[in-house]
């Protein structure tokens, strides 16, 4: 893939895990980054937008942030609902579309 | 609400065509400022941006499938369809059809449900 993720996070409930995503210039470094939460065995749900907008009905528990050419996804008061895989995105200047990351599995202890 | 099904074929021969068609309900594909996407899944893998079409017919390809992928509108039928030529089992995947929201936002806001197709002999 071509954004970097931690294949996967863990944590226990009420806890706040932030999960990282690491691209380069063309990619992160000049482009807003996306969100994506991917229950098993469903199709991924947008979670985070624009400048760290939210869908309606997504909680305020989840949030965005972006550094340079990496981005992070924070999850605070976590609870076992949260457990799914993460999938962070951004558009691509030299490709002229979207990449997306590998993917993080949280996993709920 | 806006909603969006796959349908097409599950297991398909190598050296084939896949087409799958995506179909649009609760919203009309030719009005609104949204581009209108396919993405893909291997088994375990992560996503995969195959292409977008616009409601005026324009289309943008990923670099890495544009010489086998073809992407169209059918406005009467609300519905849009993917050809994917000359597959290999590196084709095998879940094949998502997705809303992307805006001109001036590469998210995508809506899924299907999505549609396994499997290549084998």
């Amino acid at each position: 893939s071509v954004l970097t993720q931690p294949p996967s996070a863990s944590g226990t409930p009420g806890q706040r895990v932030t999960i990282s995503c690491s691209g380069s210039n063309s990619n992160i470094g000049n482009n807003i980054v996306n969100w994506y939460q991917q229950l098993p065995g469903t199709a991924p749900k947008l979670l985070i937008y624009g400048k760290n907008q939210r869908p309606s009905g997504i909680p305020d528990r989840f949030s965005g942030s972006k550094s340079g050419t990496s981005a992070s996804l924070a999850i605070s008061g976590l609870q076992y609902e949260d457990e799914a895989d993460y999938f962070c995105a951004a558009w691509d200047d030299s490709l002229s579309g979207p990449v997306f990351g590998g993917g993080t599995r949280l996993t709920v202890l | 609400q806006v909603q969006l099904q796959e349908s097409g074929p599950g297991l398909v021969k190598p050296s084939q065509t896949l087409s799958l068609t995506c179909t649009v309900s609760g919203a009309s594909i030719s009005s609104g400022d949204h581009y209108w996407s396919w993405i893909r899944q291997p088994p375990g893998k992560g996503l995969e941006w195959i292409a977008y079409i616009y409601k005026t017919g324009s289309t943008y390809y990923s670099p890495s499938l544009q010489s086998r992928v073809t992407i169209s509108l059918d406005t009467s039928k609300n519905l849009f369809s993917l050809k994917l030529s000359s597959v290999t089992a590196a084709d095998t995947a879940v094949y998502y059809c997705a809303r992307r929201l805006s001109s001036s936002s590469d998210a995508f806001d809506i899924w299907g449900q999505g549609t396994m197709v499997t290549v084998s002999s």
